[in-house]
């Protein structure tokens, strides 16, 4: 099973809301990622997760907030959003091997408005 | 850190032509290269990757060749189908202490019946 699954598929909410995005895989991975993908542009990395540890924050603004609960699950805590934070947020995972890491399998992806 | 860059941003071919997407890296440490397929409103799908001990793989239609001197990879799309017009990214793995995969710029494939 190749499969990482996000939830909601879209999800539209105002500046003042607190939502959540999730994001599950059952491949055994411990690394797992947040993307932020705008329309006709490539994914950017947000964070890196390993070993249900933050490594890695791209200098990304505090409305949005990561959680590993543990090595299957990812949320993305949102508050006080912009419009400008609208966007499809992709999860990903992989293996995390010696060498770095192994392929990086996404999920279908969130789609976010806000209003 | 990694920079990636992708040409051409927009390729147009007909069906049964081949299409070569380019891509160059600028970190020589990066030691990983897979190619994603993204479909209007879908995932990035993962269809080839190369290793940095490889020169080229190929997988039925699809052939990737990388020249680590020259720090370039190409994909190749033989038979192309209608079936095949997506946006292609290419990618580089930057092997520091973060997996970090910095992604090119993308290509929009379209395929003419």
């Amino acid at each position: 099973d190749t499969e990482v699954t996000q939830t909601p598929k879209h999800l539209v909410m105002g500046m003042t809301n607190k939502k959540s995005l999730k994001c599950e895989q059952h491949m055994g991975h411990r690394a797992m990622y947040w993307y932020k993908q705008k329309a006709k542009k490539p994914p950017e990395l947000m964070f890196v997760y390993s070993y249900e540890k933050l490594s890695i924050n791209e200098s990304v603004p505090s409305r949005f907030s990561p959680e590993c609960p543990n090595s299957s699950l990812l949320n993305l805590h949102l508050h006080a959003l912009q419009p400008e934070d609208s966007a499809l947020y992709l999860c990903a995972s992989s293996q995390i091997l010696a060498g770095g890491s192994d392929t990086q399998y996404f999920g279908p992806g969130t789609r976010l408005t806000v209003l | 850190g990694e920079n990636v860059e992708q040409h051409p941003s927009t390729l147009s071919v007909q069906e049964g032509d081949s299409a070569v997407i380019k891509c160059t890296y600028s970190d020589s440490a990066s030691n990983y290269f897979p190619w994603y397929k993204q479909e209007l409103g879908k995932r990035p799908q993962l269809i080839i990757d190369i290793r940095s001990n490889v020169g080229e793989k190929k997988d039925q239609r699809i052939a990737v060749t990388l020249n680590k001197t020259a720090k370039h990879f190409s994909l190749h799309i033989t038979e192309t189908q209608p079936e095949d017009s997506a946006v292609y990214f290419c990618a580089a793995l930057y092997n520091n202490a973060g997996n970090m995969l910095t992604f090119g710029g993308g290509t929009r494939l379209m395929v003419k019946p």
